[in-house]
């Protein structure tokens, strides 16, 4: 079974621009969730989506956001980048939901300048 | 406000002795625990878990205990292996709502 994937794996990108983060979940899995990862922050929840709908969010500004389409496959998106966005951005699938095992993809690098 | 935290940035342990990481949690309510290990460059991997009704899960070489009315959570890991050079990250959740995860730690195994 092909595990959690995510592209772009780096990214660079400048202040005031946005950016668009792809992650196609284990086959079957309907729930995926996103995390921000930062140095000494650990890992952030972002938002889950269960069958196309957002049915859970942490706290972060309305520039995150995120969708999820029939297939199950999710993006994330982040509007007007700021320098303190850089970091690694996780996605997980679950059969379950956001609170049960997750399965990890390996990430997205993103910078910004 | 940090629900889940782990103290210790960083150990360093010799090979084929024991490794204890620990965490500790603020909310009373969680009553799911689990242990995630990370690579450099590759996403979390699930290590093991508990539920707020036991105290002590096995798997392994890995051992995780919970100690409720202390809100503490550890992971032990015996013995220790290079390949276990990592960080670990310790997560719980509440009532299968998302899971809050700890800053993680590093583990250095040497020989």
């Amino acid at each position: 079974k092909a595990g959690v994937t995510q592209t772009p794996r780096y990214l660079i990108k400048t202040r005031g621009q946005q950016v668009t983060l792809s992650c196609s979940p284990i086959s079957g899995h309907r729930s995926v969730s996103w995390y921000q990862q930062t140095p000494g922050q650990g890992l952030q929840f972002l938002f889950e989506y269960f069958s196309e709908t957002q049915r859970n969010k942490g706290n972060f500004p309305g520039r995150f956001s995120g969708r999820q389409f029939s297939n199950s496959r999710s993006e994330m998106n982040v509007s007007t980048l700021e320098l303190g966005d850089s970091a690694l951005y996780l996605c997980a699938s679950s059969g379950q939901g956001a609170g049960d095992e997750q399965f990890f993809g390996p990430g997205t690098r993103l910078t910004v300048l | 406000d940090q629900q889940v935290k782990q103290n210790s940035p960083s150990l360093s342990v010799q090979e084929g002795r024991i490794s204890i990481l620990n965490c500790d949690y603020t909310n009373s309510m969680f009553d799911y625990f689990l242990w995630y290990k990370k690579y450099p460059a590759e996403g979390p991997t699930f290590l093991i878990s508990i539920s707020s009704i036991k105290d002590k899960n096995e798997d392994g070489r890995f051992t995780v205990f919970l100690n409720k009315s202390a809100k503490h959570l550890s992971l032990h890991i015996v013995p220790s292996q290079p390949g276990d050079s990592a960080v670990y990250f310790c997560a719980a959740s509440s009532n299968t709502d998302k899971l809050i995860f700890g800053t993680g730690t590093r583990l250095q195994v040497f020989p």
